[in-house]
């Protein structure tokens, strides 16, 4: 079946840029987004790109997509203890369902 | 304000009881989802429904059961014929397939 892979773990320090990376492998996924979860909460929607897309940047948050490799990245510019949290990367093909990434648990040292 | 709620936040269940974890919704969502969340593991789709009266299985959809007989909500019962139910249950709610979803914060299940 169709997957989503992410690395468990990325420990960085405060100030510095922080990297979380994706594979997917559904060549139909249409739309991939990321999702932040803080513990004991719901997912929260970060941001989203669509797959005609290369590079989308939203404030500190820049996604990188490419399509050739079904790669796709968060980068978190001047990471925050705030910012420590589990990512998630998910990539829809145009049905209701979504197929999550294991999540990527960010640590921000201060 | 608009929102997904989920309860109760915590639910504990005796070996053997069916339990139902509550999800409803004020966004207008037609799109309704349960996913369950072990460590690790990611998430799981148990049920989705994507109209009222009309209901799908997910994944893991043995040992639970949905109803969606209106439009904001979508509760889900854990049978006892679930084995392994300890685990942290997520509801969510989409107006369409592209726009992502809207996440409740959650009911952590544990069974005692």
């Amino acid at each position: 079946g169709e997957d989503v892979e992410q690395s468990l773990f990325l420990s960085v320090r405060e100030g510095d840029s922080s990297v979380i990376n994706c594979t997917y492998t559904d060549s139909s996924s249409t739309y991939l987004y990321w999702y932040k979860q803080e513990p004991g909460a719901g997912l929260q929607l970060l941001t989203y790109i669509f797959s005609n897309m290369d590079m989308k940047q939203d404030q500190r948050l820049t996604v990188l997509l490419n399509k050739k490799d079904k790669h796709l990245s968060l980068r978190i510019a001047d990471t925050q203890t705030g910012d420590s949290a589990i990512y998630f990367c998910a990539a829809a093909s145009g049905t209701y369902k979504y197929i999550f990434g294991t999540g990527t648990r960010l640590k921000v040292l201060a | 304000d608009g929102g997904i709620t989920q309860s109760p936040k915590y639910l504990f269940r005796k070996e053997g009881q069916n339990v139902t974890l509550s999800c409803e919704q004020n966004l207008n969502h037609d799109a309704m989802y349960w996913y369950r969340q072990d460590p690790g593991q990611g998430l799981r789709l148990i049920y989705y429904s994507q109209i009222v009266n009309d209901f799908q299985k997910g994944d893991i959809a043995e040992g639970y059961s949905v109803s969606r007989e209106k439009k904001e909500s979508f509760p889900l019962t854990v049978t006892s014929a679930q084995k392994n139910p300890t685990a942290f249950y997520l509801c969510a709610s989409s107006i369409d397939s592209n726009y992502g979803y809207t996440f409740g914060s959650g009911t952590r299940l544990t069974v005692v």
